[in-house]
């Protein structure tokens, strides 16, 4: 049980252009996801809290216009690179808490690497 | 300040050996507390949480983690390392009072295990 996808896992894109990624809880119902943002050899960095039904909740520095997040429903919740440049290069993990577990536990997915060129 | 401190970037240690990895962290409120794991290129696996009650947690692939308040730690601990254990391990702690849900990670530790 508890299982988290996210779809692409990996995707390369060219510089200006936008991309979509997907997180989805397989077997259980998440009003909150969170979006994370991890460089090679670092740890995780919070970057949005997704709650269904509602705006999402940025992190200090992360710019909300660039980094759209969606949570339109129980299982699903998107994040879109808006005109991505390389900088935003990087692999993006989403996690998603199940909302009968409570207690705060976080369940994550595989990741997608992004790769803008 | 909030904040979970993992001292050790990197341990190897021989297949077969015990290993212990130290978490210690920083919190105003009294926290959930978790480890998690990473393998090359992908997401994070839990292996154990502590909440409440018994200090002493059981995991899975057999590893188990002590919670100490006095120390502010919750070091994860196996006795007997196997090959495929070699990963990158996070400490993670939360709120009980669910301030979000939100989860402070430590830095992380990689392990790599010798033959």
């Amino acid at each position: 049980g508890a299982v988290v996808s996210q779809h692409p896992s990996w995707v390369i894109c060219k510089s200006g252009t936008s991309v979509k990624i997907e997180c989805r809880s397989l077997d259980f119902q998440a009003t909150t996801m969170f979006w994370y943002r991890q460089f090679p050899k670092q740890s995780l960095m919070l970057m949005a809290t997704s709650n269904e039904g509602s705006k999402a909740t940025y992190e200090q520095g992360v710019e909300k216009d660039k980094f759209l997040i969606n949570h339109a429903s129980l299982t699903l919740s998107t994040l879109t690179v808006t005109s991505a440049h390389p900088e935003d290069s990087s692999f993006y993990i989403c996690s998603a808490r199940d909302r009968l577990a409570g207690s705060g536990t976080q369940y994550f997915g595989p990741g997608t690497r992004l790769t803008v060129l | 300040a909030q904040s979970v401190t993992q001292p050790d970037i990197h341990i190897t240690v021989s297949e077969g050996a015990s290993l212990e990895l130290r978490c210690n962290y920083s919190y105003g409120a009294t926290p959930y507390l978790f480890w998690y794991v990473q393998s090359p290129g992908q997401g994070l696996q839990l292996l154990l949480k502590y909440f409440s009650g018994d200090t002493l947690v059981q995991g899975i692939k057999g590893f188990e983690a002590e919670f100490k308040r006095s120390q502010s730690s919750f070091n994860l601990r196996k006795p007997s390392v196997h090959w495929s254990d070699a990963a990158e391990y996070f400490c993670a702690v939360g709120a009980v009072y669910n301030q979000g849900g939100k989860l402070i990670f430590g830095q992380g530790t990689e392990l790599s295990v010798k033959p």
